[in-house]
This record gives C-alpha cells, sequence and structure tokens, in this order.
C-alpha cells in the first residue's frame, strides 16, 4: 500500500506571496490533517478534513486554508507568505474511525522557505 | 486534550530495552493514549496506542498504569535506528487532533 505523499517537498516563496501544497492519503483513508512543525512551535495542528468537510481547526489565522476533494486529496493554501510561515507542513491521513483516529499516517512533508 | 509530561532525553545502550515513561495525570476516561516518534526530518511515524490495557505490536510495547496517570514505552531490543523524538499523545477519537509537546530525545548509544 502506498503511503501519503506531498508535493511538492521543498517551495522556497517570497513574502506576501501565495502556497497552494497538496497531500493524497492512503488509499481507503477519509480523514486527512494538516500539521506545522517549527523549531521554535514545534508540531501544532492546522486541521482536519473527512468527506471533504472540515472537522476541527487549529489556532492559525484565517491566511491558512485548506479543503478535501471527493477522491480524499486535500491541499492546504497559505495566502500572504510572512516570514514566520517557513516551516515544515506535514499532512496525515487515518481510516477516521474515533478508537483508531488517533493511528495516523504521516507523509514526509514539503519545506516552505519564506524569504 | 490531557496534557504529557516526558523527560527531555534518554539515552539507551543499543540492544537494550528502552523504557520512556509518560506522565498524564490529568487523563479523562474516553482519552487513549498514543506514541509516535519522529527521526530528524521526516513525518512522525505512530508507534502504538491504548486506552486501558497493555499493549504490544512488533515495534513495542505499551504499559499504562491501573489509574491511567502515566505510561510506559519499551523498546524491547533498541537499534541505532531507534534514535529519534518520542512523543506520548492523548487524544479522545471526538478531539480528531493530536497535540504534540516536546517529547523524548531517545539517543541509543552503540
Amino acid at each position: 500500500k502506498a503511503g501519503v505523499t506531498q508535493t511538492p517537498r521543498y517551495l522556497i516563496k517570497t513574502r506576501g506571496q501565495q502556497v497552494t501544497l497538496s497531500c493524497s492519503p492512503i488509499s481507503g483513508h477519509r480523514s486527512v490533517s494538516w500539521y506545522q512543525q517549527t523549531p521554535g512551535q514545534g508540531l501544532q495542528f492546522l486541521f482536519e478534513y473527512f468527506s471533504e468537510t472540515q472537522r476541527n481547526k487549529g489556532n492559525f489565522p484565517g491566511r491558512f486554508s485548506g479543503r478535501q476533494f471527493s477522491n480524499s486529496r486535500s491541499e492546504m493554501n497559505v495566502s500572504t507568505l510572512e516570514l514566520g510561515d517557513s516551516a515544515l507542513y506535514l499532512c496525515a491521513s487515518s481510516g477516521g474511525l474515533a478508537g483508531a483516529w488517533g493511528e495516523q499516517f504521516f507523509g514526509p512533508g514539503t519545506r516552505l522557505t519564506v524569504l | 486534550d490531557a496534557k504529557t509530561t516526558q523527560p527531555t532525553s534518554m539515552d539507551c545502550a543499543e540492544g537494550r530495552a528502552a523504557n520512556l515513561p509518560c506522565n498524564h495525570s490529568t487523563i479523562s476516561g474516553n482519552e487513549y493514549v498514543y506514541w509516535y516518534r519522529q527521526i530528524h526530518s521526516q513525518g512522525p511515524q505512530y508507534i502504538i496506542h491504548g486506552l486501558k490495557n497493555n499493549e504490544t505490536n512488533e515495534m513495542a510495547s505499551l504499559i499504562i498504569t491501573e489509574d491511567r496517570k502515566s505510561s510506559t514505552l519499551i523498546l524491547p531490543h533498541a537499534t541505532l535506528r531507534d534514535t529519534a523524538v518520542y512523543y506520548c499523545i492523548v487524544s479522545s477519537g471526538s478531539a480528531r487532533q493530536l497535540t504534540f509537546g516536546s517529547g523524548t530525545q531517545l539517543t541509543v548509544l552503540p
């Protein structure tokens, strides 16, 4: 079974630009979550999608948004990039069932650098 | 989600068991204990989870105390490739998010 894939793996943008990151979950998984990892803040939850609906959202500004498609693939978008948005963005998928929801499979991440 | 407390770092000799403790004294009845690890620059990797009973899989064992206020992850025969940051997380299925703390940096020494 193929794992979670994320594209692109590396990205360099400048302040003020916007960026879209893509995540393909494990086949059959309907829940996709996004996390941001920085040296200062560690791993922080951004949002979770299930069956094309956002079910939970972390404490991030509205510049961070996402969506999920009918095939469970997900994208996240960051608009008006700031230097502090430089981070590793991780996507994770799971089957979505309550008891096993926390058994999440992470992708390799997209390393975003904002100049 | 309940908070967890883990030691910042631990060392373990290669081939020996690594026992990683975690305190979660405010855990509620419907919250699971999850363990993940993250090898440098890679995405976190799920290891194991449990609710009340001890659990074992091909990677590790999870021992949860009877009062559920603490747990221990056991890697029975640590190898150099087990060097990573280990995260203990408590979360309910309804919370639908994993709250990662600082974790424990485990270094397996040759």
